[in-house]
């Protein structure tokens, strides 16, 4: 298993900008996240989806979008880049919504100037 | 306010020693709390997931410790090795919702010299 996968693992953005952060995961798990790490903070919750086709905003959802077309994939949108995105971005997957281990993929490192 | 509070913010030791990190969480309703490793430039490693009902768990030599009483946790490292440098995160889970709201802690970066 590969587990969760992230591309790309750089990105530099202009302002303005648009991409789309991909990510995969080879778990067959329902639910998968994506969080922001800025530096010295805790991860935050930007979207998370509980299955094909359900997606719901976490904490800090604006500037950004998702879709969950299938199982594995999760791709994260962000419209408009701002320099407030530039962040470390990461992918995770769990089987459920409870005491089970979230599995989080390499991060992408993404700098908006 | 839900929070995650770790300390100490960095640690140095040496290689062999033991350390201790420390967690303290004002999180309601409280479903369970997890240690995370982040080495630098990756993704966070699941160490231990914790219940209300477990106040110990062992990954190795990683050892952590729940009182949910006075809402705090530790992670205890035996006998450190250089490739504990990392940083660890203290993540405590919310009860409710669709998906158990994680809150996590801003971490203690723990550097082990030779």
């Amino acid at each position: 298993n590969a587990g969760v996968t992230q591309t790309p693992k750089f990105r530099i953005l202009k302002i303005g900008q648009s991409m789309t952060l991909q990510c995969t995961q080879d778990m067959n798990h329902n639910y998968m996240y994506w969080y922001r790490q800025d530096p010295g903070m805790g991860l935050k919750l930007i979207y998370y989806s509980v299955g094909a086709g359900i997606t719901d905003k976490g904490e800090v959802p604006n500037g950004y979008n998702v879709s969950r077309s299938t199982t594995e994939d999760f791709p994260l949108r962000l419209e408009l880049a701002a320099p407030s995105q530039t962040s470390v971005y990461f992918c995770a997957s769990t089987t459920a919504g409870g005491p089970y281990e979230q599995y989080f993929g390499p991060g992408t490192r993404l700098t908006v100037t | 306010k839900n929070q995650v509070e770790q300390s100490p913010q960095s640690l140095i030791i040496l290689e062999g020693k033991n350390c201790t990190l420390q967690c303290n969480y004002t999180v309601s309703p409280f479903s369970n709390l997890r240690w995370y490793k982040q080495d630098t430039g990756r993704g966070p490693v699941s160490l231990t997931i914790m219940t209300f009902s477990e106040n110990t768990k062992s990954n190795g030599r990683y050892t952590a410790t729940l009182d949910a009483d006075t809402k705090q946790s530790s992670l205890h490292i035996t006998a450190s090795q250089l490739s504990d440098s990392a940083s660890y995160i203290c993540v405590v889970s919310a009860r409710g919702g669709a998906t158990n709201k994680l809150i996590f802690g801003t971490g203690t970066l723990l550097a082990v010299q030779p």
